[in-house]
């Protein structure tokens, strides 16, 4: 389904901290994940992602978890840094009978206090 | 190259105006997307291209027109828009399936006067 129009929901985290950012993705058929972060007046830029035959993938200070029986992801942000100040999304990838395309989760905030 | 580039990046239109706006990638890709933005929400999916032809149409209403003259370039027309209409315009690319990412572009943002 497509994302709910709500506020979205605030992380705080004191900087060196580890951040989790989770989420819960809608179709059962999507075959691909990919978080993204999207600062102020820019489009959203590329984290990490994974296929829906991993459970875990790590990157660099960022671990993604994926748990398809209760379809959840959740975005592991390691040693937080102020730079890290961003909202959160993530997205699945849905593969239709016209194409596939990019479905986007509600979204988190996520602030970090120096 | 690994952009996608978007012109303008802010535009301002009264309602009767037209306008389009610009996307293009040398990426290869043969998957292109118009998102709509509003603030403090996700990304909203309006139109899909595949291979020049459009493939999604999320109902978006007619003052709404796509136009993909190449597989390097992606319009948006912009005819008797509402104010309502103001947001961040984002347009995206991928390989045909979306498997391997896909690349978001800055953004417009539109402003409806």
């Amino acid at each position: 389904g497509e994302s709910v129009g709500l506020h979205l929901p605030t992380l705080s985290v004191q900087e060196g901290d580890n951040s989790i950012i989770n989420c819960a993705y809608s179709n059962s058929a999507s075959d691909y994940f990919i978080w993204y972060k999207q600062e102020s007046g820019k489009g959203p830029q590329f984290i990490i992602d994974i296929r829906s035959n991993m459970d875990k993938r790590q990157g660099q200070r960022v671990t993604v978890l994926l748990n398809k029986t209760v379809k959840h992801l959740s975005l592991q942000i390691a040693a937080t840094q102020p730079g890290d100040s961003a909202v959160y999304f993530c997205a699945e990838n849905i593969f239709g009978e016209y194409g596939n395309k990019l479905v986007f989760g509600a979204g988190t905030i996520l602030r970090v206090k120096s | 190259d690994t952009e996608v580039t978007q012109t303008p990046k802010h535009l301002v239109m009264g309602m009767t105006n037209k306008k389009s706006l610009k996307c293009e990638q040398h990426m290869g890709h043969r998957a292109m997307y118009w998102y709509k933005q509003k603030a403090k929400k996700p990304p909203e999916l309006m139109f899909v291209y595949s291979y020049e032809k459009l493939s999604i149409n999320e109902s978006v209403p007619s003052r709404f027109s796509p136009e993909c003259p190449n597989s390097s370039l992606l319009n948006l027309h912009l005819h008797a828009l509402q104010p309502e209409d103001s947001a961040l315009y984002l347009c995206a690319s991928t390989e045909d399936r979306g498997r391997y990412g896909y690349t978001f572009g800055s953004g417009t943002r539109l402003t409806v006067v």
